[in-house]
């Protein structure tokens, strides 16, 4: 149980478009998502705290209207990254809160690929 | 100042050789909870271990132990007779009480090569 997906798994944009990643909590409804980013041979670093229904809150120093959230139901989240360019080149991992669950639980996804040329 | 401290960056072994991953943590939280996690090549986190602050019981599953010690702010993780497919980047992580569990913080990793 306690599985969460993302798509795509892994994807290629050209500089200025824009790319929509999308996290799925598949055997649960989860009251509240999260969104880490991990450049390369670094840490996951938190961008943001989504819970459903409202308005995504970022960390410090992500900008959220080049990072858009939207957490539309209890078992979907997508971030949107616009206007992408190179440096947003990452590894983006979601994870999922449980309803009901402990507070400490999360449970992450297995991460999307973001190469911008 | 770094909340969890993974000093070793990079650790190789030869197989069947015991090795200890060393995290230490800092927070003012009486509660939290500390984590480990292991994320081999393919990118994907997996969950090792979840231990909150008031059981410092060590505990030990098959190959894998590890000490939790409050007095030093400690969480170190030990594989024992480690094998090629413990090659991976081990995370040492805390959330706190203080976010609400909201934001876990990862330490910076520990590459862990095991040579055949």
């Amino acid at each position: 149980g306690a599985v969460v997906s993302q798509h795509p798994s892994w994807v290629i944009c050209k500089s200025g478009t824009s790319v929509k990643i999308e996290c799925r909590s598949l055997d649960f409804q989860a009251t509240t998502m999260f969104w880490y980013r991990q450049f390369p041979k670094q840490s996951l670093m938190l961008m943001a705290t989504s819970n459903e229904g409202s308005k995504a809150t970022y960390e410090q120093g992500v900008e959220k209207d080049k990072f858009l959230i939207n957490h539309a139901s209890l078992t979907l989240s997508t971030l949107t990254v616009t206007s992408a360019h190179p440096e947003d080149s990452s590894f983006y991992i979601c994870s999922a809160r449980p309803v009901g669950g402990g507070r400490y639980e999360q449970y992450f996804g297995p991460g999307t690929r973001l190469t911008v040329t | 100042a770094q909340k969890v401290t993974q000093a070793q960056t990079e650790i190789s072994v030869v197989e069947k050789e015991d090795v200890t991953l060393d995290c230490v943590y800092e927070t003012r939280d009486t509660t939290y909870y500390l984590f480990w996690y292991k994320q081999p090549p393919s990118g994907e986190l997996v969950f090792l271990i979840r231990r909150n602050s008031f059981d410092e019981q060590n505990e030990i599953s098959g190959r894998y132990s590890w000490n939790f010690q409050k007095s030093t702010s400690s969480f170190n993780f030990t594989i024992t007779a480690s094998q090629v497919v413990d090659s991976a980047v081990y995370f040492c992580a805390l959330s706190e009480a203080e976010t609400s569990y909201d934001k876990v913080i990862f330490g910076p990793g520990t590459s862990l090569s095991v040579i055949p």
